[in-house]
């Protein structure tokens, strides 16, 4: 079974900072990891898929990199509409299972 | 446009069932992967059960052989069977189209609620 973690759990940041979230699975996962944002009281939402590619309609502040095990996530800027819970899940693996790991929470 | 709607959500006893159904719009369930994701209050987010459009169909280890993923086509939508609930059950449940061959979980709904009381 593959096991997401992620770091730090908690981020306090000001606007116009630029932020990177840590993502790292416990065994290789190629670049077979999805990222999704989650604002208070809404449903998650998709940011980026292929551990690189943003998803429809994410802003250009948003970008993903890694590949094996080692996954981040970068807000070149930080908006106040960012804050909220940032998710990684790997999708590589059979029988399907899809392991989310614990979550960053971004607080403004 | 992708539209999930999700409804079903209700306080029920340990050991009840519920039934929740998604349904959709902009896409045709029975050409899509779709799975269900749920979220305990405060808590993460924990993938729950996936359907093929072979029909193949995979659970979580906290929810296999209790839980049951299926499709009404005529209805377009996903149906959630919840049997022998624990208060562990007790989460926000998301439906959410599955890219096919890749995997990631494009489109969600916005949850419906199912609170197991003791």
């Amino acid at each position: 079974e593959i096991v997401m973690t992620q770091s730090p759990a908690t981020l306090s940041v000001s606007p116009g900072e630029r932020v990177t979230l840590s993502c790292r699975a416990s065994q290789s996962v190629s670049s077979d990891v999805a990222w999704y944002q989650q604002k208070p009281g809404q449903a998650p939402g998709l940011l980026i898929y292929g551990a690189s590619t943003r998803a429809t309609g994410v802003p250009a502040r948003f970008s993903g990199s890694g590949s094996g095990t080692e996954f981040s996530l970068t807000i070149s800027s930080l908006q106040s509409e960012d804050l909220g819970i940032y998710y990684c899940q790997q999708y590589n693996n059979w029988p399907p299972a899809f392991p989310f790991g614990p979550g960053t929470k971004v607080d403004i | 446009e992708v539209q999930l709607v999700e409804s079903g959500g209700a306080l029920v006893q340990a050991g009840g069932s519920l039934r929740l159904s998604c349904a959709a719009s902009g896409l045709t369930v029975s050409n899509t992967y779709m799975t269900w994701v749920r979220q305990a209050p405060g808590q993460g987010l924990e993938w729950v059960s996936v359907i093929y459009t072979n029909d193949y169909t995979h659970y979580a280890d906290s929810v296999e052989g209790r839980f049951t993923i299926s499709r009404d086509n005529s209805k377009n939508s996903l149906d959630l069977q919840m049997n022998s609930l624990r208060e562990e059950d007790t989460a926000m449940y998301y439906c959410a189209r599955v890219i096919r061959g890749n995997h990631w979980f494009d489109s969600w709904g916005r949850g419906t609620l199912v609170t197991v009381s003791s």
